[in-house]
């Protein structure tokens, strides 16, 4: 089974300020993961994944996230925030193998920057 | 490009009324889903549908059922409205292979008073 939790409903930062959101996983395979973000009255779209090729993983609008096996941890990352940064990310897990896969999502963090 | 449409996009119901949420995606996509999200929640997982044809239960499946109508439209249905479903719901499609993407429609805010 997979479970993830995202430590802090709630991250505020200064825009041009690092921005950290935390991610840890439980996963009884070897997972892929993933992080996606909600902009304000829309759905979710993909910012980036872990499907085990690098463990350094670029998505889009600069962000990067990290997989660390011996942390159990998935943190996303991007080095100066901007105000547009501002939004709902979520984290979320399935198993690393072939075939059809669902999603397991964590509960989320706001994201909130003040210029 | 649509990708993945959703209708309507509000809703506001009385106890015991129904309704049907309606999905579709233009992607050529196998799968198909439909989530609610609540506050603190994250996205839940009512139902799933893996390829056409098939469809099974997710997480919270109660008080809810589902068509997959054909490979493009997967629709949810409310039988009997209840307060407690009050929320947003997501339908999102993916290919069906991992690593699997899921691509998700706007959403469905509804009220049940």
């Amino acid at each position: 089974a997979q479970s993830v939790t995202q430590l802090g409903s709630h991250v505020s930062v200064s825009e041009g300020a690092l921005v950290l959101l935390r991610c840890n996983y439980s996963s009884s395979v070897p997972p892929y993961l993933f992080w996606y973000v909600q902009y304000p009255n829309q759905g979710l779209q993909l910012l980036l994944k872990y499907t085990s090729a690098a463990t350094l993983v670029k998505g889009i609008n600069g962000f990067e996230a990290e997989f660390k096996k011996s942390e159990t941890s998935f943190h996303l990352t991007k080095p100066s925030a901007h105000m547009s940064d501002a939004a709902e990310y979520f984290c979320a897990v399935s198993p690393g193998n072939t075939g059809f896969q669902k999603l397991v999502f964590g509960t989320g963090t706001r994201l909130l920057v003040s210029p | 490009n649509a990708g993945v449409t959703q209708t309507p996009k509000f809703q506001v119901l009385k106890t015991g009324q129904s309704m049907t949420l309606q999905c579709a995606q233009d992607m050529n996509h196998n799968s198909m889903y439909w989530y609610r999200q609540d506050p603190g929640m994250g996205l839940r997982l009512i139902y799933y549908s893996a390829s056409e044809g098939t469809t099974d239960k997710g997480e919270v499946p109660n008080g809810y059922n589902v068509s997959r109508l054909n490979k493009r439209e997967f629709s949810l249905r409310l039988e009997s409205a209840a307060p407690s479903q009050t929320s947003v719901y997501f339908c999102a499609s993916s290919p069906g292979l991992a690593p699997d993407t899921q691509y998700f429609g706007p959403g469905t805010r509804l009220t049940v008073l």
